[in-house]
């Protein structure tokens, strides 16, 4: 069975400061990764996915993540944070085949000015 | 515009009432999620329906019921045997299992009980 660790609930950083928020995941066969984005009081919207071929993957907003199979790690990134970009932000794994992805708990990031 | 459509937005229920929430979707998707938000615990699945008139269990289902009558709605009825009811409610749809399946979600309902 596919799991989803998100290894920081929190992260504060500052503004214009780089940020990565860590997720690991575990599963016996291939997967597909997402990361979403969750302001307050909204629903999820995608960030970015992984699905096949570079494993360097970029998103809206200026974020990015890297796939590494060895580690089965999908690590989000940013080079400069905004205010705007405050949000709760969630991994995904969804084994190929399946119709179920499973979600992190999330992590909280927390720009400060 | 496409999209996903949840309501209310904010629901409040005595306890040992049954409520149901609502669940549409213009996109033409086949796929239908329920999902279950509690803070620090991510997205707990409720319920699917991959196609009209069939939907499974998903890790959380009891106290809950749903229906598929048309492809573009899902509703969602929190019953009175559901002993936590509170939190936040997102329904979400894809358009199957395509490699590039991606989950469109709704902007969430709140559901409070009193």
């Amino acid at each position: 069975a596919q799991s989803v660790t998100q290894l920081d609930s929190q992260v504060p950083v500052f503004e214009e400061a780089p940020v990565e928020l860590r997720c690991n995941y575990s599963s016996s066969v291939s997967v597909y990764l997402f990361w979403y984005v969750q302001y307050p009081n909204q629903g999820l919207q995608l960030l970015l996915k992984y699905l096949s071929g570079s494993t360097l993957v970029k998103g809206i907003n200026g974020f990015e993540a890297e796939f590494n199979k060895s580690q089965t790690s999908f690590h989000l990134r940013k080079p400069s944070v905004h205010i705007s970009d405050t949000a709760e932000y969630f991994c995904a794994v969804r084994e190929r085949g399946s119709y179920i992805p499973t979600f992190g708990r999330g992590t909280s990031l927390i720009v400060h000015p | 515009d496409g999209g996903i459509t949840q309501s209310p937005k904010y629901l409040f229920r005595k306890e040992g009432q049954n409520v149901t929430l609502s669940c549409e979707q213009n996109l033409n998707h086949d796929a239908m999620y329920w999902y279950r938000q509690d803070p620090g615990q991510g997205l707990r699945l409720i319920y699917y329906s991959q196609i009209v008139n069939d939907f499974q269990k998903g890790d959380i289902a009891e106290g809950y019921s749903v229906s598929r009558e048309k492809k573009e709605s899902f509703p969602l009825t929190v019953t009175s045997a559901q002993k936590n009811p509170t939190a936040f409610y997102l329904c979400a749809s894809t358009t199957g299992l395509a490699v590039t399946d991606t989950q469109y979600f709704g902007p969430g309902t709140r559901l409070t009980v009193l």
